[in-house]
């Protein structure tokens, strides 16, 4: 079965500072995705950034980037330069193909002026 | 392109009484999730559609909670009758199957309180 866990609640950094949310995951598959959501007061879920499991290379977006450890299943989100708007909830992602897509329980980041 | 589409945004009933929400997917997207967010926690997975065919019920409380998705575009969720404990976001989202573009949409949800 498929399991994400996020094993912090709640996260608090200083603007500008640099933040990493953690995340640990398990499946059978060898083809799944990985995803970062970040989920604002409004509670529209927007994609933050993506990984494909067959690539090596870590992906970056802008401020955000991943360290991807399949090996040991772990997905950590890098947030450099944090700005007060990155303050949400950051929930971590597993899909695979077109199944199921589970979520861990979510990290509150706040960003402190 | 358009989101996914929810309505309605809240909604306030009683106990025992019956729900239902609405969801228009993201054209041509042949997924759709139905997810339950209680405060503070996770989405948790309903059902999951595929086109009109379901894939995944399996949290699904099937004695209160029904869903459909007629013609594989647009779903429904429907609760009858529902319970304090199903006070919660209700998230719809729908993904492609092929392409590149292998993420999630989320509509913006409906908040249900029970009273």
């Amino acid at each position: 079965a498929q399991t994400v866990t996020q094993s912090q609640p709640e996260m608090s950094v200083q603007e500008a500072e640099t933040v990493t949310l953690s995340c640990t995951y398990d499946t059978s598959e060898n083809n799944y995705y990985l995803f970062w959501y970040k989920q604002p007061p409004s509670r529209q879920m927007i994609l933050v950034i993506r990984q494909e499991a067959y690539k090596q290379q870590n992906a970056t977006e802008n401020r955000f980037s991943v360290n991807f450890q399949k090996a040991a299943k772990s997905f950590s989100l890098k947030i450099s330069d944090s700005q007060l708007g990155d303050t949400a909830m950051y929930f971590c992602a597993l899909g695979e193909g077109a199944q199921k897509l589970v979520f861990g329980q979510g990290t509150r980041l706040t960003i402190n002026p | 392109e358009a989101g996914v589409a929810q309505s309605p945004r809240y909604k306030i009933i009683e106990k025992r009484q019956s729900v239902a929400f609405w969801c228009n997917p993201i054209s041509g997207h042949a997924t759709l999730y139905w997810y339950q967010q209680i405060l503070g926690q996770g989405p948790k997975l309903l059902i999951q559609f595929q086109n009109n065919g379901v894939v995944d019920d399996s949290q699904l409380p099937k004695d209160r909670f029904s869903a459909e998705r007629l013609k594989g575009v647009d779903s429904t969720l429907k609760i009858q009758p529902a319970k304090l404990e199903d006070s919660a976001v209700y998230l719809c989202a729908s993904r492609a199957v092929r392409g590149t573009r292998t993420e999630a949409f989320f509509g913006q949800g409906t908040r249900l309180t029970v009273v």
